[in-house]
């Protein structure tokens, strides 16, 4: 079944980046988006931006521009998010989800990546 | 920083009809954008529950239902059942954050 796969749990000190990855399997990669969404501890969730694997081209919330990046590899059907300049703020867990274009649900997610940043 | 905004927290008897609101205004759901729902059990991803406002994924039991009206959307759940426990969102498109946005969630609890 569509299945998006993410990489395992960061831990990073304040100032750094991090880059999480998730790879799509199961579906045509290039026809669907996919999203970025996290949740820090006890919170709700907030979508960072979304990434259309076709063309490249991607679409930040404003509260993240400038800081988060997101790029794919068609190859190997993954897509990458990487998040700069880490503060204790950005402690939380990172999911991805596809999207389809034209339509603004998102389903299936990933299993989600754990971010904590910490000195 | 939620635009759309729920109770956060319900509860009902096993059996009972509970219902989760979820706020809008005239920038997302009161533009027509559809509302969309998504189940957290604890521990686990989000899980699409409704789509498109009332309509439900194949797996999705027909005991949970959708509903959108105006600025605000509401999600039901009938015959409320332990596995009902979870964290629910809502979810839609803003034009004016030109992004999308989630609720605050909800906590659902089954006494």
């Amino acid at each position: 079944q569509v299945q998006l796969v993410q990489s395992g749990a960061e831990v990073k000190k304040p100032g750094a980046s991090v880059k999480v990855s998730c790879k799509a399997s199961e579906y045509t990669f290039t026809n669907y988006y996919i999203h970025w969404v996290r949740q820090a501890p006890g919170h709700g969730l907030e979508w960072m931006g979304v990434i259309n694997p076709r063309a490249g081209s991607t679409s930040s919330a404003q509260r993240f521009l400038g800081r988060v990046t997101m790029t794919r590899d068609t190859s190997t059907r993954t897509v990458y998010m990487e998040l700069s300049s880490l503060g204790s703020e950005d402690t939380a867990m990172y999911y991805c989800a596809r999207g389809t274009p034209g339509l603004n649900w998102f389903d299936p997610w990933g299993q989600g990546t754990m971010v904590s940043v910490s000195s | 920083q939620s635009v759309l905004t729920q109770p956060p927290s319900v509860s009902g008897a096993p059996g009972q009809r509970v219902t989760i609101s979820c706020t809008g205004s005239s920038s997302n759901i009161g533009a027509g954008y559809d509302v969309h729902w998504y189940q957290q059990l604890p521990g686990t991803a989000p899980k699409l529950l409704i789509y498109d406002s009332s309509n439900r994924p194949s797996e999705v039991p027909d005991r949970f239902s959708g509903s959108k009206f105006g600025t605000s959307a509401s999600l039901a759940i009938s015959g409320l059942q332990a596995e009902d426990e979870a964290d629910y969102y809502c979810q839609s498109y803003d034009s004016g954050l030109s992004g999308y946005v989630f609720g605050t969630g909800t906590k659902v609890t089954v006494l």
